[in-house]
């Protein structure tokens, strides 16, 4: 069965703070992970990585995929009231073309100022 | 470019009835996938629908239906509802060849 552990499930910093959210799985025929901000309702997108390694970043914002850990972190650097959200990860197990994601629970992030 | 479009946007129903939910999703995307989520479950996959067919499903009772019509939107369905049924049902569209999903605002089901 997939499976996908967000850690930690909670976190509380002040602004300007860095934070790292971790995110390890196992799901069969890996293909890519996605992350995802969620604040109220629908989550948005944030990164798609595929090969290991190789860090993406937007703003702030970076993430970097470990394929032999089967894990992938999340960085946010200078972190802002508005960074405050369920950050969740994704992996996508192929499955003859469908497209279906396996979720985390999220990391619960609370930006005090 | 509209967004997801998810219909209604609050629902209330009793135990025992059923209810239709819908789905418009981004032009030009085929693929469409619901999702559960409640507190203590997170996110959980449904099933996903392309050009009508039903491409996957999830580990769901057979109480949740959905299906697909030939202009992309979609529709999914809970008979005999439960109190358990009570969550956020998210839509979420995938363009062609691509993993990415972009999600609807939701439907708050409460069943009371």
């Amino acid at each position: 069965e997939d499976k996908v552990v967000q850690s930690p499930l909670s976190l509380v910093v002040h602004e300007g703070d860095t934070v790292t959210l971790n995110c390890s799985y196992e799901v069969t025929n890996f293909r890519s992970l996605l992350w995802y901000k969620q604040e109220k309702k629908a989550p948005t997108f944030l990164f798609m990585l595929t090969s290991s390694g190789i860090e993406k970043k937007s703003g702030r914002l970076s993430s970097i995929l470990d394929k032999k850990e089967l894990s992938s972190i999340l960085n946010i650097t200078a972190t802002q009231t508005g960074d405050s959200a369920i950050y969740l990860c994704a992996p996508d197990p192929f499955q003859g073309g469908s497209e279906k994601l396996v979720f985390g629970k999220g990391t619960k992030l609370t930006v005090n100022p | 470019k509209a967004g997801v479009t998810q219909t209604p946007r609050y629902l209330i129903k009793t135990r025992g009835q059923q209810v239709t939910l819908s789905c418009s999703p981004i032009s030009g995307h085929r693929s469409v996938s619901w999702y559960q989520q409640t507190p203590g479950q997170g996110l959980q996959f449904l099933f996903e629908y392309f050009s009508e067919t039903q491409r996957n499903k999830g580990n769901f009772p057979g109480r949740f239906s959905g299906r697909q019509f030939s202009n992309s939107r979609s529709e999914m369905n809970v008979s005999t509802l439960e109190l358990g049924d009570s969550a956020l049902y998210l839509c979420a569209s995938s363009p062609p060849r691509n993993t990415e999903a972009f999600f609807g605002q939701g439907t708050r089901l409460t069943v009371v």
